[in-house]
């Protein structure tokens, strides 16, 4: 069955870059019906996607946060890697990857459980 | 940037009655759109794509309509599992957007 799963640090500094990683299982990241996008949501707060990638390696950023973001994946690992620079404690959030369906459903069918990240000196 | 607006931020309802959720988009979306759920801890569930169609699994009780800039969603009978927050999201272009959810709580 598909599933994500995502990791990285519960906790970082003002300043700090933050790198999560997205793991999947179920399907391929080399797939052309699929990607993989990270959105996030501060507690309390709406969902705001942040990034996007493609099966062919071409990505999508957030216009508001591009400078800041960075995506990747590891076809062979099944990963996909986003960094964020310069966290600020506005960037508390829990920070989801889900995968998103090309074809027929077009949208983000499966998610990650989602990691709580929190930004603090 | 496609902006989504999401009316109203709360709604309280009764079980079994029918509750109407709407969605606008700052531009068309065309058919681009899709409602999602979440529950307090949980990642969101997506309901409808296309902007009328159910997801797998998902009951008949919830339909959405709509094209362009104007949505709805529409949740027929509400069942004690039915109150949650609800997310519209365009994707029409490369740049998702999501709409700042409407709670629906118990009467």
């Amino acid at each position: 069955q598909v599933t994500l799963k995502e990791s990285g640090p519960v906790l970082v500094k003002p300043t700090e870059t933050l790198t999560l990683t997205c793991t999947v299982s179920g399907f391929s990241l080399s797939n052309a019906r699929m990607g993989v996008s990270w959105i996030r949501q501060p507690p309390g707060k709406a969902l705001e996607w942040l990034a996007h990638i493609f099966s062919n390696d071409e990505k999508s950023y957030s216009t508001s946060l591009k400078s800041r973001l960075t995506i990747s994946k590891d076809t062979s690992k099944s990963q996909v890697v986003l960094t964020m620079t310069n966290m600020d404690p506005v960037d508390t959030a829990t920070y989801y990857c889900a995968r998103y369906s090309f074809g027929v459903v077009n949208t983000f069918d499966y998610w990650g459980q989602g990691t709580l990240v929190t930004v603090s000196s | 940037e496609i902006v989504m607006t999401q009316s109203p931020a709360t709604l309280s309802v009764s079980p079994g009655e029918r509750a109407t959720l709407s969605c606008r988009a700052s531009q068309s979306v065309s058919s681009n759109l899709a409602w999602y759920q979440q529950k307090p801890g949980q990642a969101p569930r997506l309901l409808i794509y296309g902007a009328s169609t159910r997801a797998t699994g998902i009951p008949a009780r919830f339909s959405g309509s709509g094209s362009g800039t104007e949505f709805t969603l529409t949740i027929s009978s509400l069942q004690s599992e039915d109150f949650a927050v609800y997310y519209c999201q365009q994707y029409n272009n490369w740049r998702f957007t999501f709409g700042p959810g409407t709670k629906v709580d118990i009467k």
